[in-house]
């Protein structure tokens, strides 16, 4: 079993529309979480760490669930720029890091 | 500005060669990564270092090696003994021990012909 796992995807979103997927991980000492975006042929970059509270960046919210192990990421009135492979990050009691395979999510106009 | 830096962004090889990759953080972070990725597929972990003059094997190390002599450098030769080499390789960094989030390099393309 893959210690952070994400559905594929591709998740197809009309502009606008909102769209949520989750990720799970299977380290219950994992301490930091992270959402990155990976745009084609790119490296990925941060898009926003995920804190116990749950935390919001203009149309993107994120939330953590400790007790079923699983993050997710919601984007809000989607636009055709966040087309992107969405990758969950977690770092395990010695900080180091573990990726998911990421999920694609495809809008279209 | 800190960062991360790799070269080069195109590599070329041979069959039979080794290259060598570069990998360079200002960072300050303890923790540097090489991962590889394929067309259409997520990161896979090639090596991993938490400090200097110690590396770890990830999940795909056959045919690559590393060395960690500098807090700064982490450069990943591939090797003769690597089968199929054609991906693009990202180094990151990061901090420990809690772990920060990680920054990547713009990648490097090596493509062998």
């Amino acid at each position: 079993r893959k210690e952070v796992e994400q559905d594929p995807g591709p998740f197809n979103v009309p502009e606008g529309a909102t769209v949520a997927f989750n990720c799970t991980y299977s380290n219950s000492a994992s301490q930091s979480f992270f959402w990155y975006r990976q745009d084609c042929r790119k490296e990925p970059k941060l898009l926003m760490s995920v804190y116990s509270s749950g935390n919001e960046d203009g149309r993107f919210t994120a939330q953590l669930n400790r007790a079923s192990q699983y993050i997710s990421l919601l984007i809000r009135d989607s636009k055709l720029s966040d087309s992107a492979t969405y990758l969950c990050v977690v770092t395990d009691s010695w900080g180091k890091l573990q990726f998911g395979s990421g999920t694609q999510v495809v809008v279209t106009p | 500005d800190g960062g991360i830096t790799q070269s080069p962004k195109y590599l070329f090889r041979k069959e039979g060669q080794n290259v060598t990759l570069s990998c360079e953080q200002n960072l300050n972070h303890d923790a540097m990564y090489w991962y590889r990725q394929d067309p259409g597929q997520g990161l896979r972990l090639i090596y991993y270092s938490q400090i200097v003059n110690d590396f770890q094997k990830g999940d795909i190390a056959e045919g690559y090696s590393v060395s960690r002599e500098k807090k700064e450098s982490f450069p990943l030769t591939v090797t003769s003994a690597q089968k199929n080499p054609t991906a693009f390789y990202l180094c990151a960094s990061s901090s420990l021990p809690k772990g920060t989030e990680a920054f990547f390099g713009q990648g490097t393309r090596l493509t062998v012909v």
